[in-house]
């Protein structure tokens, strides 16, 4: 099956702009979708297909994509940012998820 | 608003069955959606394992497919997950959540259930 791989860890100063990646070639033929998952919570859906936000998820979310390699960028971190953020892709009839990127908002 | 909470035994014994039931109450599971588990081993990253669509169509886990099992229970609003032999590294959080069948984003989870297997 495929794998996806992704930063352990990245920070990011308060305000500023981070962005965490995502590789693998499931990417190729398939849209990312993107995780936060806070301490101790169950992860949450940010960011899906080409240009989908859920409700409820701030605008400072966006995503893109290219080859193998997708990207989830958050501008302007909070400090609500501060999170494991994971990606996901199809994989023909199989679901994988990321590696994860903890994300330190500073 | 939907929900989904999970339920089931936090133990079980290595080499035996673990079954987890998921309740979900604002939506009806007949409606649409897949639903399906996902689990998180204590400090490590997510697995998806699988989803199952009310007319029966099933996404699958390959490396846990032969011992899975999805059911819905339509007159109860409820998902189950049975998972056999199971050995020390099933030990996890487990989750259930509602899958979409376009890009399979898991949109509404539920808060997840810790099972530890050992003796």
């Amino acid at each position: 099956s495929s794998e996806l791989t992704q930063d352990p860890a990245v920070s990011v100063p308060l305000g500023q702009t981070v962005r965490v990646t995502c590789q693998g070639d499931s990417l190729r033929n398939y849209d990312a979708t993107w995780y936060r998952q806070r301490p101790g919570q169950a992860p949450q859906l940010v960011f899906y297909g080409k240009d989908n936000r859920p409700s409820g998820i701030a605008d400072r979310f966006s995503a893109s994509s290219s080859g193998n390699t997708a990207s989830l960028t958050i501008t302007g971190a909070q400090a609500e940012d501060d999170a494991d953020y994971y990606c996901a892709s199809r994989d023909g009839s199989a679901y994988v998820f990321g590696t994860g990127t903890k994300v330190t908002v500073l | 608003h939907v929900q989904l909470q999970e339920s089931g035994p936090g133990l079980a014994k290595p080499s035996e069955t673990l079954s987890l039931t998921c309740s979900v109450s604002g939506y009806s599971i007949s409606d649409g959606y897949f639903w399906g588990w996902i689990r998180q081993p204590p400090g490590k990253g997510l697995e998806w394992i699988g989803s199952l669509f009310h007319s029966g169509v099933t996404f699958d886990n390959p490396s846990l497919k032969s011992r899975v099992t999805i059911s819905l229970d339509t007159s109860k609003n409820q998902v189950s997950l049975q998972l056999n032999s199971v050995t020390a590294a099933d030990t996890a959080i487990y989750y259930c959540a509602r899958q979409s069948g376009r890009y399979f984003e898991l949109d509404q989870w539920g808060q997840g259930t810790l099972v530890i297997v050992s003796s």
